[in-house]
């Protein structure tokens, strides 16, 4: 079956610009993660849905950043006014329950903030 | 809080050669841990998950040990190849859910 899509896969954005990325989880898949990955490092976690509901959105650097999940399925991460800071790869997760078994995660969309 | 460091950062060895990865966590209080893959401008994918109640998992030429007491994990791959050359990303799962990751070990598997 179909993995985790993103998309776009690459985004250029000018400082201050707004930007939507999309996530399309694995269908049945009740959990949904949003993480951040800089070049070199890990990713590290910003937000999570349960189902529609978000749960946790302790790592969302700002309030620039705004995730939704309307419907419990597609999840849009936005971010309002982007700074040079956050060019980075935005990557979406997906798991079938309440997030305790494998993750499994999208390609990533590049965003690049000049 | 928790953090996830991974050593050595960069790896590189002969084909045929088992070699092994290091991840180390700061808090025992865990759920999983789990080591994922990741080639050059792709995402993640997942290579094993060990429940906090394993102690190891193994999948083809790859086994992943997990301490807890000692806050370790390692992953071992016998008679690398070429095709194994990635990042190597351990990952520990708490129960807040999200993954709390380590920054990696890139591997470079020489024909």
């Amino acid at each position: 079956g179909a993995g985790v899509s993103q998309s776009p896969r690459y985004k250029v954005a000018k400082r201050g610009q707004d930007v939507a990325l999309r996530c399309d989880p694995i269908s049945g898949h009740v959990s949904l993660f949003w993480y951040q990955q800089a070049l070199g490092q890990g990713p590290e976690f910003l937000t999570y849905f349960q189902n529609e509901a978000q749960l946790d959105k302790s790592g969302l650097p700002s309030d620039r950043f705004f995730a939704e999940r309307p419907e419990g399925s597609v999840s849009t991460l936005k971010i309002q006014r982007t700074q040079q800071e956050d060019s980075a790869v935005y990557l979406c997760a997906s798991s079938l329950e309440a997030g305790i078994e494998t993750q499994y995660f999208g390609p990533g969309t590049r965003l690049l903030v000049l | 809080k928790q953090e996830v460091t991974q050593i050595p950062a960069a790896l590189s060895v002969p084909e045929g050669e088992n070699l092994v990865l290091n991840c180390s966590f700061t808090d025992s209080a865990i759920y999983n841990l789990q080591w994922f893959r990741q080639d050059p401008g792709k995402g993640l994918t997942s290579l094993l998950l060990i429940q906090s109640s394993q102690r190891e998992q193994t999948s083809g030429r790859l086994n992943a040990s997990l301490d807890k007491s000692s806050g370790r994990s390692t992953l071992y791959i016998a008679a690398s190849q070429p095709g194994d050359s990635a990042t190597y990303l351990c990952a520990v799962g708490g129960s807040a859910r999200q993954l709390t990751f380590g920054s990696g070990t890139q591997l470079t598997v020489l024909p």
